[in-house]
């Protein structure tokens, strides 16, 4: 399969503290995006991080990519109760527009 | 920014019947769209590429007489799930893109449920 890992597989925090997630890969990429899915929902996108890029913030989130190691990490820092949800990443590998996706991270925030 | 609807957004079925979903591309023009499915507490599984135009691409592994993708003009795309059984029961989740931009632009889902 070609499908990406995320780990953990599920993760359980306390309000106001920091969250990180990994995804790693197995081809090389364009780019790499994560999504946010909150239960039953449709997908909400977070950040798209070029291959050429090795860091990117958006708000609370911050996004790394490290391409000789094919992995990619998701920190939300401060987290809030509504930080709750799935999320996933997503790979497109070299030349296509094809997205793979990980098998995501469970996040649960305590308040 | 881009807004992509699928119709219905919950549909209940009998098995042996067939039931189409729609996926539309509300302020842009959608060269390709993606279907996935996804089964609870599990990820997005790829289902299939279209193209504006042409046949579907499907992954390994899925039946194209059973799902039948149809992507007729640049903002919509049709995925029918044939003679539905149980199993097909999911979340049924479409995306679109344009030319030239990798960005993915998700619809809100269907879930389907197969009685």
């Amino acid at each position: 399969s070609q499908q990406g890992e995320e780990d953990p597989q599920a993760l359980s925090i306390q309000e106001g503290e920091n969250a990180t997630m990994n995804c790693s890969y197995k081809t090389s990429i364009n780019n790499l995006q994560w999504y946010r899915q909150n239960s039953g929902r449709g997908l909400v996108h977070l950040i798209l991080i070029r291959s050429n890029e090795r860091e990117k913030h958006s708000g609370r989130l911050r996004v790394t990519l490290d391409t000789s190691k094919k992995s990619s990490s998701l920190l939300i820092t401060a987290s809030r109760a509504a930080d709750t949800a799935s999320y996933f990443c997503a790979t497109a590998a070299s030349g296509t527009y094809k997205y793979i996706f990980g098998t995501g991270t469970r996040l649960k925030v305590l308040a | 920014g881009a807004v992509v609807s699928q119709h219905p957004s919950w549909v209940i079925c009998k098995s042996g019947t067939s039931v189409k979903i729609e996926c539309r591309s509300l302020d842009f023009q959608a060269t390709t769209m993606f279907w996935y499915r996804q089964f609870p507490k599990q990820s997005l599984m790829l289902m299939a590429t279209s193209n504006e135009g042409s046949k579907a691409t499907y992954e390994q592994g899925v039946e194209k007489d059973k799902f039948l993708i149809n992507h007729a003009s640049l903002t919509l795309s049709t995925l029918t799930v044939t003679s539905a059984h149980p199993e097909d029961s999911s979340f049924y989740i479409c995306s679109a893109s344009s030319a030239g931009f990798y960005e993915q632009y998700f619809g809100p889902g269907t879930r389907l449920t197969v009685t």
